[in-house]
Order: C-alpha cells, then structure tokens, then sequence
C-alpha cells in the first residue's frame, strides 16, 4: 500500500501552459505539505495544509494555488508555467498535534519540466 | 528563521568503514531533528530522528547524536553497505509544522 501517493510522476508542458499536480495519502495523517527540489536538490517548503486549513504559505509566487478537498488529498495548481518552475515537486504528511512537531512522510515525487 | 547547514556536501566512504554527516542549526526553540534518505528518482524516506529531551537515539546500524548547547547533531552509519549510497538530508523544525532542510550531503559507498 502506497502511504503518500503522487500523479503523475512526470510532466512535460510549455511555457505559458497551466497544470496540476495531484497528491493522496491514506495514512490519516491531519497535515499535508507541497515541497519544491531544485537541480540541487534543495528542498524547500512552500505550502503546508491543515485539516484542509492553509496553515503555510511561503513565498511562492501566486501562479500557485493548493487546493485541499478533504484531509486525505492536496493539490497544486500551476498557472502560466514559467521555465523556472522547473523541479521535482514533493507531497508529504504528518499527523499534526498541539506541542509538538511530528513525522513528515514524502511521496514519490513529480518532475516538472517546463519547455 | 531557522537555517540549516549540513557538511560535507558530499562523502565517499569505502564498504564497511563507518560514515559521519553534521548539522547545525540556528534557532534554539528548535526541538525536532529528523534524517531523510533519499534514493534516485525517489522521494526523501526518513530514517531516523532526536528531540532535544535526548542526546543520542540508536537504530541498529544508525545513530543520530545532538548537542543542544552548541546546536549540532550529527548522523552516523556504521558498517556501511553500497546501499547506503543515497542523498541524506538533516532538518530541524520550526514551530510543529515546517521543517527546513540542511542542503544535502551525498554519499558514495567504495565496494
């Protein structure tokens, strides 16, 4: 059973296109995360969200927009694709709790490459 | 806010030998420290984490120690396998939601 699950796995698209990125966990975990890897391997965060609740919003561009139907699922939505969207984005969740910082599980990742 | 920094960048360590990996942090109201290995094409699997109620946590091959004062910890693999190959990452969190992330260091292990 896959904990955190991400589609699709890569994604080829031009400049100027809009495009989503889908994300699922079936850990039951309350918190949901977007991170963005650069050629690096920097990982950054940019969105966390709680019990569907933006809790996190660095500073991403607003051509960004996660959207959290229910506590299992977050979506990222990229408008106007830009060549430096380029990266490897990662889902991840933990079970959030008052007091204390828990475990992040991550998925598998998505490729973005933007033309 | 928090920064991480994570030496060295990379490592090479031949088959068997042990392997070290440090990380300091910046904020002292940091008070989760978690080890992420990452693989090839794969997302980060966390291996191994401390809070800071403790100063060194052990599983199996494995072991993270953490120095509050000085605010280091540190990674260590012993009787390294050439599946230990992988990016390992240190963090620490901020608040009990975000964590930031050390840059990365990569490890080659010699058959």
């Amino acid at each position: 059973d896959t904990a955190v699950s991400q589609t699709p796995k890569y994604l080829v698209t031009q400049m100027g296109n809009d495009k989503s990125i889908k994300c699922e966990q079936n850990l039951g975990h309350d918190t949901m995360y977007w991170y963005k890897q650069d050629s690096k391997k920097f990982l950054k965060i940019m969105f966390s969200y709680n019990n569907k609740e933006l809790i996190i919003n660095e500073t991403v561009p607003n051509r960004f927009s996660p959207k959290s139907p229910d506590k299992a699922h977050l979506n990222l939505h990229i408008n106007s694709l830009e060549l430096g969207d380029s990266a490897v984005y990662f889902c991840a969740s933990s079970q959030a709790g008052s007091g204390t910082p828990y475990e992040q599980y991550f998925g598998p990742g998505t490729r973005l490459t933007v033309t | 806010g928090e920064n991480v920094e994570q030496h060295p960048s990379t490592l090479s360590v031949q088959e068997g030998d042990s392997a070290v990996i440090k990380c300091t942090y910046s904020d002292s109201a940091s008070n989760y420290f978690p080890w992420y290995k990452q693989e090839l094409g794969k997302g980060p699997q966390l291996i191994i984490d401390i809070r800071s109620n403790v100063g060194e946590k052990k599983d199996q091959r494995i072991a993270v120690t953490l120095n509050k004062t000085a605010k280091h910890f540190s990674l260590h693999i012993t009787e390294t396998q050439p599946e230990d190959s992988a990016v390992y990452f240190c963090a620490a969190n901020v608040g009990n939601e975000k964590l930031t992330f050390g840059t990365g260091t990569r490890l080659t292990i010699i058959p």
